[in-house]
């Protein structure tokens, strides 16, 4: 069954340490997102790929970087990580066409707490 | 920018009786947005729970129905009766018609009493 899986589920961090968040799809899908939700907020976009290789800037960037080794793989990194960033992480896929036109499929959540 | 207002949670609701969660959003960069409903219950990943991408139609899914009003911005969430199984966040977002971003809002968190 095709889907989105994410790892770590559950992490913590301490503060100034590199956190890397790893998101696996079997969607064959050409766009990922990385997402991180807070309470009063909605799902902000940090950062988003095109496909294999590429990376994007989202709505809240500063702090992060991206990696899309693979179709399948799409990592988020926090090479210096800080309390500000616990929060739940979510990793989507997408595609512009076909039945699914526009739609995103989530992963789980990773929730990360930084100490 | 653009932007997705819901009813503010949490929202509790008794078994069987009805719901709408409210959405209106706002699309500075998009003329005609895709809107979509998602669901988060507990321990999982959001999914879809319905998209309506052209004005004046309604969406449906497990009871759910919403419809889009360009009119009046909105996007509200209906059922006539729902389950305590309905208990779950509930997000309303928005699109671009190449499907390479949404706009999420804050989500409404529901809780039905049995």
């Amino acid at each position: 069954e095709a889907a989105v899986t994410q790892s770590p589920r559950n992490k913590v961090a301490v503060t100034g340490g590199k956190v890397t968040l790893s998101c696996n799809q079997t969607n064959n899908h050409n766009n990922m997102y990385w997402y991180r939700q807070d309470t009063g907020h909605g799902l902000r976009l940090i950062h988003y790929s095109y496909g294999a290789g590429s990376t994007e800037k989202g709505d809240i960037p500063d702090g992060y970087k991206a990696s899309r080794p693979s179709q399948e793989n799409f990592s988020l990194i926090l090479e210096l990580a800080t309390p500000s960033q616990t929060s739940v992480y979510f990793c989507a896929s997408g595609d512009e066409g076909g039945e699914n036109y526009a739609e995103q499929f989530f992963g789980p959540g990773t929730r990360l707490t930084v100490l | 920018g653009d932007s997705v207002t819901q009813t503010e949670g949490p929202v509790t609701v008794s078994e069987s009786e009805s719901l709408i969660i409210n959405c209106t959003y706002s699309a500075t960069s998009i003329a005609y947005p895709n809107l979509f409903w998602y669901v988060r219950y507990p321990g999982e990943g959001l999914q879809l729970l319905l998209k309506v991408i052209t004005a004046g139609q309604k969406g449906s899914s497990r009871g759910f129905e919403a419809t889009y009003n360009k009119e009046t911005t909105s996007f509200h969430l209906q059922k006539a009766s729902v389950q305590e199984s309905d208990s779950a966040v509930y997000y309303c977002a928005l699109g671009d018609h190449m499907g390479y971003k949404l706009t999420f809002g804050t989500g409404t968190s529901l809780l039905v009493d049995p």
